[in-house]
Formats: structure tokens, sequence, C-alpha cells
């Protein structure tokens, strides 16, 4: 069974553009979370997404955004980047949203630098 | 203010040796979930606990969930080299009618050979 797919792994970006990360869960998967890793604030939940649907959204301003297929597959955008956006963006996926059925499978992340 | 607090945050030890990790909360979870985090790689789930007081082994991984479901810890027996690496704990609690998973910041764990 194939895991959680992040792409692109790296990527160099300068202040104001935008970037779109893509994340394909594991097959069965119906729930899409994302994350950004920093080392000062540890991993920071910015939304999960559930049968194309936003279910859940963390505390990062409206320059983050996503969207779900209707394959599970994920995307998500950060527009105007800024220097502290530089960090890993880890994709997780599970195959529901309470319980057993919430136990994340990560991705090996997108590490994104901003300069 | 982090809503699960671990603990310590730092961690080198020799080979050998044991250790105990917390994850502490002042909130009650309907579960909670212990990762492994290797460097350049994205966490791995080890378990998940749910009832208050459980306790889970895996091989020298010992899981306990506290009794009001508000902490956790992780004994580690003998660590290895190969334990290295960042563990984070999650808790799983309802809000806003919803359920979500707060992670703990980690523990960053380094066993010397």
């Amino acid at each position: 069974k194939a895991g959680v797919t992040q792409t692109p792994r790296y990527l160099i970006k300068t202040r104001g553009q935008q970037v779109t990360l893509s994340c394909s869960p594991i097959s069965g998967h119906r729930s899409v979370s994302w994350y950004q890793q920093t080392p000062g604030q540890g991993l920071q939940f910015l939304f999960e997404y559930f049968s194309e649907t936003q279910r859940n959204k963390g505390n990062f301003p409206g320059r983050f955004s996503g969207r779900q297929f209707s394959n599970s597959r994920s995307e998500m955008n950060v527009s105007t980047l800024e220097l502290g956006d530089s960090a890993l963006y880890l994709c997780a996926s599970s195959r529901g949203l309470a319980g057993y059925l919430r136990e994340q499978y990560f991705g090996p992340g997108t590490r994104l630098t901003v300069t | 203010t982090q809503l699960l607090e671990q603990s310590p945050q730092f961690l080198s030890i020799q080979e050998g040796e044991n250790l105990t990790v917390y994850c502490n909360s002042s909130s009650v979870f309907s579960s909670l979930q212990w990762y492994r985090q290797e460097p350049g790689e994205g966490p791995v789930l080890l378990v998940t606990v749910v009832t208050g007081g459980e306790v889970k082994k895996l091989k020298r991984l010992t899981f306990q969930f506290g009794d009001a479901r508000k902490d956790s810890s992780l004994h580690i027996t003998a660590a290895q080299p190969g334990d290295t690496g960042l563990y984070l704990c999650a808790g799983e609690r309802s809000q806003g009618g919803s359920e979500k998973l707060v992670f703990g910041k980690g523990m960053k764990l380094t066993v010397n050979p």
C-alpha cells in the first residue's frame, strides 16, 4: 500500500511569490490535514479536508488556503510569501475524522524556503 | 499557551539507558497518539491510547494514558541509537462540534552509541 506522497519535496521561492503544494493520500483515506512545522513553533495545524469540504481550520492568515479533490488529493496554496513562511509543510491522511479513524499517516513533507 | 506540554524538550543519553517522556495537559482528550519523526521525514504513528489508565507496549516502548485522560507517558527501555528522533504526542478532543487533533512541540531524543 503506497504511503502519502507530497510534491515537490523541496522548493525555493522569493518574497511576494505564491506557491502550491500537492498531497496524495493513502488509497481509501478521505481526510487530509496540512501542518506547518518550524523549529520554534513545532507542528502547527493549518486545515483539514474531508470529502472535499474544509472541516477544521487553524489560526493562519488567509494567505494560506487549500482544497481537496474528488479523489481525495489535496493542494495547499500560499500567496504573497513572507520570509516567515519558510518551513516544512506536512500533509497527513486518515480514514476518518474521529477515534482510530483519525490516526494520521504523514507524508515526507515539502521543505519551503523563502528568500 | 501550548495545549499539550511535553517534557523534557531535549534529551541526550547513552545507549542502554532508560528514559521517560511526558505529555501533559489540563484538557481531557478522547484519545492520544504518539509519533516519532526522523530528520527530513514526516512523523510516523507509534500508538494510539484511548482508555484512561490504558498501557500499551511496543517492543521496548511502553505507553500509558493517564486515568483522567489528560496526560500520557512514553517509557523507553534500553535505548538504542535507532531510537533517535523527535517524539510527538497528539491529543484528540471535541471543540466547536468537531474532533480536533492537537500536537505537542515534541521531545528531541539523541541516543549515543
